[in-house]
């Protein structure tokens, strides 16, 4: 399967612990993109690397949440001392890197927090 | 604001019968539109992009800028049709894609 893949599928942590997701983008995509999904909602974009450049981060972050992709390749997001409220589906995508080019989605990571 | 709206969770129709899924948006720039689609088991992907102006699986969507929408559509709408559909904007030239809450299409037979 050469689609983006991420890992683990689903997590389950206690509150107060920290959780980390990596996403392996397409090989030659550019551009990788977190979101977040809850329960009867759309995805809601929480940060955007080009190469390894961190160049937006959504307000919707707090300083738990931390987002890196070294090399360019793939990309990890940690979330420190979770919350009950950071359960939800957390989906990667990346793209090619032209202007508003297709986004290609994981399967996302399910994290539910206890 | 950016924002996405999408007004229905879920819209039922019988398998032959028109469909329009709509999308309204909010945005002060010129952003470019996309509809993406997620099937049962399936990851969320690409269903068509305004720019392209094509016909994908029977869909097609029109920008209507005075009206801020991009609904989507389809003449005779098919059983595996069913799935979740959401309206997204990115704005022209960026990459901060504001998806709407998306519409629940069931086809009955």
């Amino acid at each position: 399967d050469t689609g983006v893949s991420q890992d683990p599928r689903h997590k389950i942590t206690k509150r107060g612990q920290n959780v980390t997701f990596r996403c392996d983008p397409i090989s030659e995509h550019n551009r990788l993109y977190w979101y977040r999904q809850t329960l009867g909602q759309g995805p809601e974009f929480l940060t955007y690397f080009q190469n390894e450049a961190q160049l937006e981060k959504s307000r919707l972050l707090s300083d738990r949440f931390s987002a890196e992709r070294p090399k360019g390749s793939f990309s990890t997001l940690e979330i420190q001392r979770t919350e009950q409220g950071d359960s939800a589906m957390y989906l990667c995508a990346s793209s090619i890197g032209t202007s508003a080019d297709t986004q290609y989605f994981g399967p996302g990571t399910r994290l539910t927090v206890l | 604001a950016q924002r996405v709206t999408q007004p229905e969770k879920l819209l039922s129709v019988f398998k032959g019968a028109p469909v329009e899924l709509k999308c309204n948006y909010s945005y002060s720039g010129s952003p470019e539109l996309f509809w993406y689609v997620q099937y049962s088991r399936q990851r969320l992907q690409l269903l068509l992009r305004h720019i392209s102006r094509e016909s994908i699986k029977g869909f097609t969507a029109d920008l209507n800028k005075g009206e801020t929408s991009f609904h989507l559509k389809k003449p005779f709408a098919q059983e595996e049709d069913s799935a979740m559909y959401y309206c997204a904007l990115i704005n022209t030239g960026g990459f901060k894609t504001i998806f709407g809450a998306g519409t629940r299409l069931f086809v009955k037979a």
